[in-house]
C-alpha cells in the first residue's frame, strides 16, 4: 500500500491565483508530515513540516499547509501563485510505528503561468 | 546553498561495477540520510545513520551499503551495478535523530550506469 499519495501529476495555475497541491497518507499513528520542493538540477529544499499542535502550519516563501486528521490529508496551499513557484513538490510522512521509515510521494509538477 | 555537500557530481560507470558516493553533512548535523531518486521509482528512502550508528532502513538493496564515520561523513557504497541503478543519489542532513528533524538536502550525485 502506497504510503503518501499525490493524485495529481501535474497542477497548473495562472499567477496570482490561489494554489493547492494534495496530498494523502496512509500511515497508522501519527506520522510526522513534511513538503519539500525541487527545483531543476537542484535537490530538495525543505517547505514546511507538521509535527504536533496547530493542524495549520506555516512555511517558506509562503506557503503553508493543513493537517487533516480525518480524511489523513496534508495538502499545501499558497494564497498567491507566483511564476517562481513553478517547481516539483514532494509530500513526505515519517512512519513512527515503522522503524522510522520515510515515504516520499511521487511528486506533484507545479506550473504557474504568467 | 543548504551547507550539505556531495562528490562527485556525476558518475558514470559499467555494469558488474562498484563505486562509493561520499557525503558531508552540514557543519553540526549528527544524522544523515541517504536517497534514491529515479524516474520509474520516484524518491526512496534508503537509510539513516546517526552519530555512526544505523538509525532507520528503507529500502535498500543488499548490493548496497552504507556508514557514517566518526567525523560525521558518510559513504554510500553501490556493489555489482545494474542499469535499474542509474538515478539520482541524494544526501540530507539534520541536526539530531528526531524524526520530526528538518533534514537539509546536498545537490546529488547523479549515477549513470552504461
Amino acid at each position: 500500500a502506497q504510503s503518501v499519495a499525490q493524485p495529481e501529476d501535474q497542477v497548473n495555475v495562472a499567477e496570482g491565483n490561489p494554489l493547492t497541491v494534495k496530498c494523502t497518507y496512509s500511515v497508522s499513528g501519527n506520522p510526522y508530515l513534511f513538503w519539500y520542493v525541487q527545483y531543476p538540477n537542484r535537490g530538495l529544499q525543505f517547505l514546511l513540516k507538521y509535527i504536533t499542535g496547530d493542524n495549520l502550519v506555516k512555511g517558506s516563501y509562503g506557503f503553508e499547509a493543513e493537517f487533516n486528521k480525518s480524511q489523513t490529508s496534508f495538502h499545501l496551499k499558497k494564497p498567491s501563485a507566483l511564476v517562481s513557484d513553478s517547481a516539483l513538490y514532494f509530500c513526505a510522512v515519517r512512519d513512527r510505528d515503522n522503524f522510522n521509515k520515510f515515504y516520499f510521494g511521487s511528486g506533484t509538477k507545479l506550473n504557474v503561468k504568467p | 546553498d543548504s551547507g550539505v555537500t556531495q562528490t562527485p557530481k556525476h558518475l558514470i560507470t559499467a555494469t558488474g561495477q562498484r563505486v562509493t558516493l561520499r557525503c558531508s553533512p552540514r557543519s553540526g548535523d549528527l544524522s544523515v540520510y541517504w536517497y534514491q531518486q529515479s524516474l520509474d521509482q520516484g524518491l526512496q528512502f534508503l537509510i539513516q545513520y546517526y552519530n555512526g550508528e544505523e538509525r532507520a532502513k528503507g529500502n535498500i538493496l543488499e548490493r548496497f551499503s552504507a556508514q557514517q564515520f566518526p567525523d560525521l561523513h558518510s559513504e554510500l557504497n553501490l556493489s555489482s551495478l545494474e542499469l535499474g541503478d542509474s538515478a539520482l543519489y541524494f544526501c540530507a542532513s539534520s541536526a539530531k535523530m528526531s524524526s520530526g528533524d528538518t533534514q537539509y538536502f546536498g545537490p546529488g550525485t547523479r549515477l549513470t550506469v552504461l
